[in-house]
């Protein structure tokens, strides 16, 4: 089962802040976090492990709440770099090495 | 540093053809990837590998094969290409299994008509 995101898209404006979810019905081990710009490779952003560790990358962070099974993206003061799509990716025991990617949220920054 | 490499970038077939994109990595690393992308779709992965000659299916493997000869190569085989084939095609690999990130190849486009 592919974890869920939200929201599908977002449109920001440069300097404004944005959240995105991921969320699973499994007991997760681990979630990652991929940006995609158009037409290239997804890139690493970061990993959170469970025990709800916060991580964070420049103005790009995130939470992951173990009770819930579900991890936010916070993109603080959007940048125009930070365009592009946003993948969460999962595992669970029984996905153990083999992420579940959600559907991703496509973010553009405007200036 | 090369990281993961694709080839072909693009590739037309017809139904009913076969062809297989290449996949190398210069990284050392055990654990390779093969991942389609649908339009507006997240990542759905086809088949695994977790070392030289060791190989295992992912959640879409059918009418794909692998091959896993060397560490560094590793090509996946379509079979009787289908429309339903048409997808982006990404390589991936990574150092370890479980909480290690993924490094992916540049994709290949594929059409099938």
């Amino acid at each position: 089962q592919q974890p869920v995101q939200s929201p599908q898209a977002v449109i920001l404006r440069e300097g404004e802040d944005a959240v995105i979810n991921c969320s699973s019905s499994k007991a997760l081990y681990s979630v990652h976090w991929y940006r995609q710009k158009h037409g290239e490779a997804p890139v690493f952003l970061m990993i959170l492990l469970k025990g709800g560790e916060q991580k964070g990358h420049d103005k790009i962070s995130a939470s992951f709440n173990e009770k819930k099974q579900q991890s936010s993206l916070y993109l603080t003061a959007s940048q125009l770099s930070y365009s592009g799509t946003y993948f969460c990716g999962t595992e669970s025991g029984d996905s153990w090495g083999k992420l579940q990617f959600g559907a991703g949220t496509q973010v553009v920054v405007t200036p | 540093n090369a990281g993961v490499t694709q080839t072909p970038k693009f590739r037309i077939l017809k139904i009913g053809q076969s062809m297989t994109l290449q996949c190398a990595q210069d990284m050392n690393h055990n654990y390779m990837y093969w991942y389609r992308q649908d339009p507006g779709m997240g990542l759905k992965l086809i088949y695994y590998s977790v070392g030289a000659g060791i190989t295992d299916k992912g959640e879409v493997p059918n009418g794909y094969n692998v091959s896993r000869s060397t560490t560094e190569d590793f090509p996946l085989r379509l079979e009787l290409a289908a429309p339903s084939q048409t997808s982006v095609y990404f390589c991936a690999s990574s150092y370890g299994q479980g909480y290690e990130k993924l490094f992916f190849g540049s994709g290949t486009q594929l059409s099938v008509l």
